[in-house]
């Protein structure tokens, strides 16, 4: 079965720095690579995905990189803020099978003012 | 985010008695999932069902019991608590990508 590893556990950064975490899979046949954020003492959202045609996907501060061939995805957060703070999770699934993800051990990002 | 919820959010229960967590979607997703977060461990997928009456088994089934009679219920059963099983149980349910979370149950077994 699927199995992802995701690096570092714990991440800290100026505000205003970028923060990279990284993430890899061992099912070649996994096609929708999704991140979740998760707020202290909240539920996780979905705050980017990526889907195996595309290799780089954007949406403001946030980026997803994926590399099919080394099995591996990023997420690049840029001008990071303290709200920013929060502990991030990736994860993989085949598209279109009901979203049954494995997910990442969770990154725990903390942005200092 | 109100269309999924999970009652109790907190129980304190003891070691061999059965409790039953209760996850409720307003959405008619057809998929529905359950999720045990432990530290170091992230997320990991105890039960899934893919309609009413389909369940299968995730990464840590053992212990636990399921049942989806209707497409918007999908209650978790610990038939037996044990201590290894004090943890924060997640709910989610999907369409098909995006898997929308319900607030957590804290489940405490003494």
């Amino acid at each position: 079965g699927e199995n992802v590893e995701q690096h570092p556990s714990t991440l800290s950064v100026q505000e205003g720095d970028s923060a990279v975490i990284k993430c890899t899979y061992s099912d070649s046949a996994s096609n929708y690579f999704p991140w979740y954020k998760q707020e202290l003492g909240k539920r996780p959202q979905l705050i980017i995905d990526i889907r195996s045609n595309v290799g780089e996907k954007k949406d403001q501060r946030i980026a997803v990189t994926l590399n099919k061939t080394a099995k591996h995805f990023s997420l690049h957060i840029t001008e990071t803020q303290p709200e920013d703070s929060a502990v991030y999770f990736c994860a993989a699934t085949l598209y279109n099978q009901g979203g049954k993800l494995i997910f990442g051990q969770g990154t725990e990002l903390s942005v200092k003012p | 985010d109100a269309g999924i919820t999970q009652s109790p959010r907190y129980k304190i229960t003891e070691t061999g008695r059965q409790v039953t967590l209760m996850c409720h979607q307003t959405w008619s997703h057809s998929y529905m999932f359950w999720y045990r977060q432990d530290l170091g461990h992230g997320l990991r997928l105890i039960y899934y069902s893919a309609a009413a009456d389909i369940t299968d088994k995730g990464e840590v089934p053992d212990g636990y019991v399921v049942s989806r009679s209707k497409t918007e219920n999908f209650p978790l059963t610990l038939e037996s608590a044990t201590r290894s099983q004090t943890s924060v149980y997640f709910c989610a349910s999907s369409e098909l990508d995006e898997q929308f979370f319900g607030p957590g149950t804290r489940l405490t077994v003494l």
